[in-house]
């Protein structure tokens, strides 16, 4: 079964580095999310991409992060300055209708230091 | 705006007992209801759908629209679904874009 692929599992980095965290969607979808899940929260949605632009983002996706589809098949989140609030896990999802289940990868543990 | 209310952030039981882990929601339209599962250091998954109305791995969840509430339930636990459970809706939110909102999640616990 295909599966969403999330590269690096883990990353640390310094405050005010900036990080881009990898994903590559399952090959048939149309639609890509990263969501967040700070240690002992909920997973919190932060934006999702259609047809190579945000459809939607949460107030937590400020201007210091963004979003892009370079090719045909990564999808990638980076946040510019990262900060202490910042360290979180990571995740990827996709789907290939509006409203069919999200697919998700295995996420990437940020942590900033 | 949609919520979605998992009451339970920890719930433990002995092997073979029931389990039922509590979900609510709001949402102004008609929702889409998910439970997804997440054992330890692995990946959110897919468990069931409300639409599709299958059981998987034992569980079962009905969508209560009066209540408000999709309710994960399994008559006989076993300790290999020991996880963390997530409710999750889905909802239109405008365009062509629907977004997953989760619950802080469960952690059910199944001792031998």
């Amino acid at each position: 079964e295909p599966e969403v692929t999330q590269t690096p599992s883990h990353q640390v980095t310094q405050m005010g580095q900036e990080v881009i965290l990898r994903c590559v969607p399952i090959s048939n979808h149309l639609y890509f999310y990263w969501y967040r899940q700070i240690l002992g929260q909920k997973v919190e949605f932060l934006v999702s991409f259609y047809n190579n632009e945000i459809s939607e983002k949460s107030e937590i996706f400020d201007d210091q992060f963004s979003v892009e589809r370079p090719d045909g098949s990564n999808f990638t989140l980076k946040i510019r300055s990262t900060k202490l609030e910042d360290s979180a896990m990571y995740f990827c999802a996709s789907r290939d209708r509006a409203n069919s289940p999200l697919h998700f990868g295995n996420g990437t543990r940020l942590t900033v230091t | 705006a949609q919520r979605v209310t998992q009451p339970e952030k920890l719930l433990s039981v002995f092997k073979g007992a029931p389990v039922e882990l509590k979900c609510n929601y709001s949402y102004s339209g008609s929702p889409e209801l998910f439970w997804y599962v997440q054992y330890s250091r692995q990946r959110l998954q897919l468990l069931l759908r409300h639409i599709s109305r299958e059981s998987i791995k034992g569980f079962t969840a009905d969508l209560n629209k009066g209540e408000t509430s999709f309710h994960l339930k399994k008559p006989f636990a076993q300790e290999e679904d020991s996880a963390m459970y997530y409710c999750a809706l889905s909802g239109y939110s405008g365009g062509s874009n629907y977004k997953l909102t989760f619950g802080k999640g469960t952690l059910l616990t199944v001792n031998p």
